[in-house]
């Protein structure tokens, strides 16, 4: 299996510019998640879906952010405008909710807003 | 989440047993006990879960005691590719897909 894909792997973009990171889950699974990780706050959960449909984003920071699942192979997470305050490694993670729950992370999303 | 309380950081020495101690005194009694560790730069990845059963798998052994108030991740051969972050979680039953990670542990591997 290939695992959960992220991309793109860095970004450097300039303050006020839309970002969207992408992410696909892996096959068979129904829950997907996205995390941010700064040293200061560690790793917050922004939102998760559960077979598409977004159960809890109370962890977005703010209406600058969006997360969308159109289909269950495909997500994006949406900043726009983007702020420097938004730089992080943002992870996308899913699993197969019921089936114990181990959750599989990708290898994030390095954004840097100057 | 039960609250789970973890030592900031440890020493081991390679070759030598790791044992990564975590308090969650308030879970309750269908909460698992999930560990997790973040190795520099990368994902978090999964190491092992329990409910009171101690259990074992390729990676770890998790000891959970009588009460469930406590346990202990062991690595049983710690090697300088497990220097990493080490998170304890006590997701809440029914939400239990959805991880909050605290500060974890940080596992450093020397010689």
């Amino acid at each position: 299996d290939a695992g959960v894909i992220q991309s793109p792997r860095h970004e450097v973009t300039e303050m006020g510019q839309e970002v969207t990171l992408r992410c696909k889950p892996i096959s068979g699974h129904n829950s997907l998640f996205w995390y941010r990780q700064t040293m200061m706050r560690g790793l917050e959960l922004l939102i998760y879906f559960n077979n598409n449909v977004p159960i809890d984003d109370s962890g977005m920071p703010e209406d600058r952010f969006s997360a969308k699942m159109p289909n269950a192979s495909f997500s994006t997470l949406k900043i726009q405008p983007s702020e420097p305050r938004d730089s992080a490694v943002y992870f996308c993670a899913s699993t197969l909710f019921g089936s114990g729950n181990t959750i599989y992370f990708g290898e994030g999303s390095w954004l840097t807003v100057v | 989440d039960a609250k789970t309380t973890q030592p900031p950081s440890m020493d081991c020495a390679e070759g030598r047993a790791a044992n990564l101690p975590c308090n969650h005194s308030t879970i309750s009694g269908n909460e698992y006990v999930y560990w997790y560790r973040q190795i520099h730069s990368q994902g978090p990845q999964y190491i092992i879960h329990g409910l009171k059963n101690n259990e074992t798998n390729e990676m770890a052994s998790l000891i959970i005691t009588e009460d469930r108030k406590s346990s202990t991740l062991i690595l049983p051969h710690a090697t300088l590719r497990d220097t990493a972050v080490y998170y304890c979680i006590a997701p809440n039953t029914g939400t239990a897909s959805k991880l909050t990670f605290g500060t974890g542990t940080r596992l450093q591997v020397t010689l």
